[in-house]
This record gives C-alpha cells, structure tokens and sequence, in this order.
C-alpha cells in the first residue's frame, strides 16, 4: 500500500524566490513518483516523475525534484518563482510493480507567488 | 505529450436528471482510465477504475448503481451521473494510462464542472 503526505497546504513565495514544496511517501515496494500541477478549473498537468535511474529529476517549467530513499522524500524545488507558478501541486505515488493502478495523491499544497 | 479530452466541460442539470460524461484518449490506446472527483480546495478521490471490455471497479462508498462507468473502446469511458442530486456537484476528472508503456503515468482530462440545481 502506499501513500502520500505534503507537508504545508500552503506555500507563499515573493516572485524570484526558491520554491521548495515537500512530499513525504509511504510505499511497501519500489514507488514510482509524480508531482502535478494544477490550474483552477484545470485538469492535473505533469510536472516531472521519477521512476528509475537518476534521482535528480528535471521537469518542464524550471522544476526539478529529488528521490531520497533514506528519507522516503520526493520534494519538490524551483530556483526562482514565477507569477505563473501560482497553482495547485499534487504529488503522487504508485508502485513500481503495480502498473494499471490508481495514483495515490497527497492533499495538495497551493503555492502563492507574490511580485 | 498524450492528449485526453473531456465532454462536456461544464454542464448544469436539474435535480434528478441523468447527466454522461466522456473520457477520451486521442493519440493513444488506454486499457484503463480512472475516474475521479474533486471537491474545492481538495484533492482528487478516487472513485472506480475502467477497464476496457470489463467492469468496472469502484472504491469503497462509491455507488456504482448512481455513477454508471462503461469502457467500450480502447479510446472512450464514460461516467453517467444517474439521478443527479445537488449534492453531486463537484469537478470530475478522468485519466488515462498509456497501454503501450510501463511507468504508470497517467495523463489528465481536464475535468468536467457538474452542477446540478
């Protein structure tokens, strides 16, 4: 079974700032893992996922996150925020083995950017 | 990227009218698509898994009698909300996996805003 925890529904940032959104998992076997972006009144886009090999995973829109097995982490980081980052986040979790099955989504973080 | 629509995108019913939602993959075969439902400022609940040619299977406190799931082509699921009620008025996402690859991505309609009156 697995699992999903973001720690801060809500983020605020000043525009330029480092965007650092966390994402703690639980899983029984290897996870696959995903962080989403949603737009209101949008359905969920990728961001970026991890699911083999590197553990530094580059994503579309300057984001990037970190696979830390030892600290069951998948945290999500962005140098320098933009207006445009302001949405809702998602982070997700399947297992590796488990290919057909539901996402298990955490409750989300909003990130606020202000100029 | 893989493409999944939704139809319609905003619809407005009477109580205890029957509304149908369609999920489409357009550039790609799903064998399975989800179907989901967000309350505002919530995250997603997942509400059944469609499996294309079978039944579909729905998670626990989801009436499948009241939300009627059909996936007949490898391309189109359908969520009919049967006897809508007020309280049934939510966002409702669909999803879809890509048959042809092994990580479990899957990609996202971009929702359908049901309410009903």
């Amino acid at each position: 079974a697995q699992s999903v925890t973001q720690l801060g529904s809500h983020v605020s940032v000043s525009e330029g700032a480092l965007v650092l959104l966390r994402c703690n998992y639980s899983s029984s076997v290897p996870p696959y893992l995903f962080w989403y972006v949603q737009y209101p009144n949008q359905g969920l886009q990728l961001l970026l996922k991890y699911t083999t090999g590197a553990t530094l995973v580059k994503g579309i829109n300057g984001f990037e996150a970190e696979f830390k097995k030892s600290e069951t982490s998948f945290h999500l980081t962005k140098p320098s925020a933009h207006m445009s980052d302001a949405a809702e986040y998602f982070c997700a979790v399947s297992g590796a083995n488990q290919a057909g099955t539901a996402l298990i989504f955490g409750k989300g973080t909003t990130l606020s950017v202000s100029s | 990227g893989a493409v999944v629509s939704q139809h319609p995108s905003r619809v407005i019913c009477k109580s205890g009218t029957s509304v149908k939602i369609e999920c489409r993959s357009l550039d790609f075969q799903a064998t399975t698509m989800f179907w989901y439902r967000q309350f505002p400022k919530q995250s997603l609940m997942l509400m059944a898994t469609s499996n294309e040619g079978s039944k579909a299977t729905y998670e626990q406190g989801v009436e499948k009698d009241k939300f009627l799931i059909n996936h007949a082509s490898l391309t189109l699921s359908t969520l009919t909300v049967t006897s809508a009620h007020p309280e049934d008025s939510s966002f409702y996402i669909c999803s879809a996996r890509d048959s042809g690859t092994g990580d479990n991505e899957q990609f996202f309609g971009p929702g359908t805003r049901l309410t009903v009156l």
